[in-house]
């Protein structure tokens, strides 16, 4: 299995500049999360999908940050605008029912530096 | 609510001694409790987890971790540290109540615990 796939690695853009993060969960998977780690804060769930429908959105920041599955195989995490505070390596996981329930799997992460 | 302890920041070990990393929790009902190791610039990757069964649990490279109902504590413990498990260790907790609900892969994570094993 590829496990799951994140896009961009690395993400240096401007304040002000529309950022858009995305993420391919493992296949069969039906749960997926974005989260964000930083120094300050450490590891912080952003956002949880269930099925494609959002679930808990109660850790996204504000309204410049917004998040959508489209379907069982991607989703994207948008930042409009960006702003320097949002320099942080975000992750996206996912997890699936049956025997290995509750076992979130990572991707290797986006580092998004915004100046 | 649910919630994770990992009281030390940091742990430091010498190689080849035994290594503990603590974490404490906090869930109504029982508990499926996780660690998870991050390497520098990488993601979370699972050790192991308690779901049910012997409060023993092993996982991977070596390291296993006890369940402890009474002092509701699930440390990750290794018999003889390597210099390359140096890395940030996370604890996970879920209940299991609510597994069986929309939310029900949603974990609580704590701080995390810096592992530095010296040569």
């Amino acid at each position: 299995d590829a496990g799951v796939i994140q896009s961009p690695r690395h993400e240096v853009t401007e304040m002000g500049q529309e950022v858009t993060l995305r993420c391919k969960p493992i296949s069969g998977h039906n749960s997926l999360f974005w989260y964000r780690q930083t120094m300050m804060r450490g590891l912080e769930l952003l956002i949880y999908f269930n099925n494609n429908v959002p679930i808990d959105d109660s850790g996204m920041p504000e309204d410049r940050f917004s998040a959508k599955m489209p379907n069982a195989s991607f989703s994207t995490l948008k930042i409009q605008p960006s702003e320097p505070r949002d320099s942080a390596v975000y992750f996206c996981a996912s997890s699936s029912g049956g025997s290995s329930r509750g076992t979130q799997y990572f991707g290797p992460g986006t580092r998004l530096t915004v100046l | 609510a649910q919630s994770v302890a990992q009281p030390e920041d940091q742990v430091n070990v010498a190689e080849g001694n035994p290594l503990t990393v603590k974490c404490t929790y906090s869930v109504s009902g029982n508990p499926y409790l996780f660690w998870y190791v991050q390497y520098p610039n990488r993601g979370l990757q699972f050790l192991l987890k308690y779901i049910t069964g012997d409060n023993l649990v092993k996982g991977s490279y070596g390291f296993e971790a006890e369940f402890n109902k009474s002092q509701t504590s699930f440390h990750l413990k290794k018999p003889s540290a390597l210099v390359s498990d140096s890395a940030l260790y996370f604890c996970a907790v879920r209940g299991a109540r609510l597994m069986n609900n929309n939310a029900g892969n949603m974990l609580t994570f704590g701080g995390g615990t810096r592992l530095m094993v010296k040569p």
